[in-house]
């Protein structure tokens, strides 16, 4: 067990809706990311965030939106949903997200877009 | 540009044989280097990680990796392989300005003969 608890673990939504998944990082880890894992692409970076802010952009679509609260805890909002939006998506946390910090992966949201 | 490679896609042991995943890495500052585990439907778990000072890592359940600077490798080993060991593994890269974001590579998948 990692610390970093994610949900739902399973979610089945239709075309164009629009889901929320939730983390909730290591006691203490003051930075979230995300990472969607598909098999076309493997594991990608989406987002980054640190004690609120917004750290890092990687390869999130428009239609994607994240934040990080003041508890700390962190969604990502997928709206439009299309096919290939279907993932496993993950969620992880590091103490202070600068480089040289270990990154501990939650058991991710598998989403399925029908 | 960063980047992870891992040349093989899928690799066959028996229990109780050698075990050893190649990495290669291409990175533009002092690469801190990670191997994760990812068994069926789990999470990354964190196997080990390199960031400075000794080459050789140990890290859970038996795994050890070399950094090799003039090889840009980073392979992982294992002596004596254990059917639970049978799952896929990700090489990842970060540090210098990434923030604390990984580059992963795309997986080798380790399937053990009883």
């Amino acid at each position: 067990d990692s610390g970093v608890t994610q949900t739902p673990k399973h979610l089945i939504t239709a075309t164009g809706q629009r889901v929320t998944l939730r983390c909730s990082p290591r006691s203490g880890d003051l930075s979230v990311y995300w990472y969607q894992q598909s098999l076309d692409q493997g594991l990608q970076f989406l987002i980054q965030y640190y004690n609120g802010e917004e750290r890092a952009k990687g390869n999130i679509l428009e239609r994607f939106s994240a934040q990080q609260f003041p508890d700390l805890h962190s969604e990502l909002n997928l709206s439009s949903l299309e096919l290939g939006d279907s993932a496993l998506y993950f969620c992880a946390s590091s103490t202070t997200g600068s480089s040289g910090n270990t990154i501990y992966f939650g058991e991710g949201s598998w989403l399925t877009v029908v | 540009a960063q980047s992870v490679t891992q040349p093989d896609i899928h690799i066959t042991v028996s229990e109780g044989a050698s075990l050893e995943l190649r990495c290669n890495y291409s990175y533009g500052a002092t690469p801190y280097l990670f191997w994760y585990v990812q068994s069926p439907g789990q999470g990354l778990q964190l196997l080990l990680k390199y960031f400075s000072g000794d080459t050789l890592v140990q890290g859970i359940k038996g795994f050890e990796a070399e950094f090799k600077r003039s090889q840009s490798s980073f392979n992982l080993r294992k002596p004596s392989v254990h059917w639970s060991d049978a799952a896929e593994y990700f090489c990842a890269v970060g540090g210098g300005s990434t923030l604390g974001r990984l580059y992963f590579g795309r997986g080798t998948q380790l399937t053990v003969w009883p």
